[in-house]
């Protein structure tokens, strides 16, 4: 399977700690995207990056927040110090786009929780 | 920013009948439009795309229209199936930018 992978599926984590998650892309694709999804809503964005920079966040995005993607490859999305709020499904996408819009790929996602 | 609305919100039909779900966006600077389905569990996936320089654009049962004037555009399924029951989601983009994603319409097909 080529499609966009994700790990973990699932992350349980008490408030307060740090997490990592990580998303490994279409191979060929030069854009990444990280979207946050609560129940009964859409995907709401966070960032993307083409290649290996970081070209929006979201100005919803807090501080604790960061992402990375080294080399244009896989990337890690970090979350801080986290809360209640923090709950959510976390999605990554990927697409080739050369700026006329092009269609995401989306992973499956990483349920966190937290305590 | 854009602002996608999405209705309705949950829509019920019975099998082989029709079903149509509605957007309006509120940035005339959009011009990629993507429609998705969720299934439960799973991340969305692209069912069909249209860019704003095309009125309608169909693939099989399914189809999309879309009005730049009024800034609305629709997802029309025909002879629904028991397995077209998701969630699907529309979205708006500027060039492949920010998506912006609508609520989400629960579709239920009755067989």
């Amino acid at each position: 399977d080529t499609g966009v992978s994700q790990d973990p599926r699932h992350k349980i984590t008490k408030r307060g700690q740090n997490v990592t998650f990580r998303c490994d892309p279409i191979s060929e694709h030069n854009r990444l995207y990280w979207y946050r999804q609560t129940l009964g809503q859409g995907p709401e964005f966070l960032t993307y990056f083409q290649n290996e920079a970081q070209l929006e966040k979201s100005r919803l995005l807090s501080d604790r927040f960061s992402a990375e993607r080294p080399k244009g490859s896989f990337s890690t999305l970090e979350i801080q110090r986290t809360e209640q709020g923090d709950s959510a499904m976390y999605l990554c996408a990927s697409s080739w786009d050369t700026g006329g819009g092009s269609p995401l790929h989306f992973g499956n996602g990483t349920r966190l929780t937290v305590t | 920013g854009e602002n996608v609305e999405q209705h309705p919100s949950t829509l019920s039909v019975q099998e082989g009948d029709s079903a149509v779900i509605k957007c309006t966006y509120s940035d005339s600077a959009s011009n990629y439009f993507p429609w998705y389905k969720q299934e439960l569990g799973k991340g969305p996936q692209l069912i069909i795309d249209i860019r704003s320089n095309v009125g309608e654009k169909k693939d099989q049962r399914i189809a999309v229209t879309l009005n730049k004037t009024a800034k609305h555009f629709s997802l029309h399924i025909t002879e629904t199936q028991p397995e077209d029951s998701a969630v699907y989601f529309c979205a708006a983009s500027w060039s492949g930018n920010q998506f912006y994603f609508g609520t989400g319409t629960s579709l239920t097909v009755i067989p």
